[in-house]
């Protein structure tokens, strides 16, 4: 099945500055690739998705970009803010096994004003 | 649109005893569902998927004797956490995918689960 590994585990960072998460899966067949901000005691909220197909996506403060031929993408945060603090997780999905998604262990961020 | 209501949202109970926690797609059709436990500070881990109208999946190492998945409609689907321990005291959550065209899935608020 597929394994998604997620780094760094925790993250700190000085407001303004950026912040990044890198995620690598196993799967060749994962197609789509959403990332997760999930704060304390609550559900998981998107905040930008990829499919196999692109290659970057951005929106507004947050981008992701994916390497298919290293299996890995990553999650970008630029001008960080003290409400960008949370946990975020990354996940990937192989539509031939049913559409279940894969996470990884996830990112515990605190940016620091 | 594309919510997922999901009750209890905290449940005490004795050991022993079972709990049922509902999830409803409120304005869509979740032909499938997934459920997953988390556990304090840890990621989400995928229990079953269930499909309407007909038995679950369940990943290796799920008990299905101990999580019973019911997903008789195409807007309600139910884990039943049979004969519970304090170990499954957890943070169960499920989830739709959006479907009808868009990527992307919606989840229930999860419902802590608290064995004494």
């Amino acid at each position: 099945g597929e394994n998604v590994e997620q780094h760094p585990s925790t993250l700190s960072v000085q407001e303004g500055d950026s912040a990044v998460i890198k995620c690598t899966y196993s799967d060749s067949a994962s197609n789509y690739f959403p990332w997760y901000k999930q704060e304390l005691g609550k559900r998981p909220q998107l905040i930008i998705d990829i499919r196999s197909n692109v290659g970057e996506k951005k929106d507004q403060r947050i981008a992701v970009t994916l390497n298919k031929t290293a299996k890995h993408f990553s999650l970008h945060i630029t001008e960080t803010q003290p409400e960008d603090s949370a946990v975020y997780f990354c996940a990937a999905r192989i539509k031939a096994a049913g559409n279940k998604l894969t996470f990884g262990g996830g990112t515990r961020v605190l940016v620091k004003p | 649109g594309a919510v997922v209501s999901q009750h209890p949202s905290r449940v005490i109970c004795k050991s022993g005893t079972s709990v049922k926690i509902e999830c409803r797609s409120l304005d869509f059709q979740a032909t499938t569902m997934f459920w997953y436990r988390q556990f304090p500070k840890q990621s989400l881990m995928l229990m079953a998927t269930s499909n309407e109208g007909s038995k679950a999946t369940y990943e290796q190492g799920v008990e299905k004797d101990k999580f019973l998945i019911n997903h008789a409609s195409l807007t309600l689907s139910t884990l039943t956490v049979t004969s519970a321990h304090p170990e499954d005291s957890s943070f169960y959550i499920c989830s739709a995918r959006v479907g009808q065209g868009r990527e992307g899935y919606t989840f229930g608020s999860g419902t802590r689960l608290t064995v004494v």
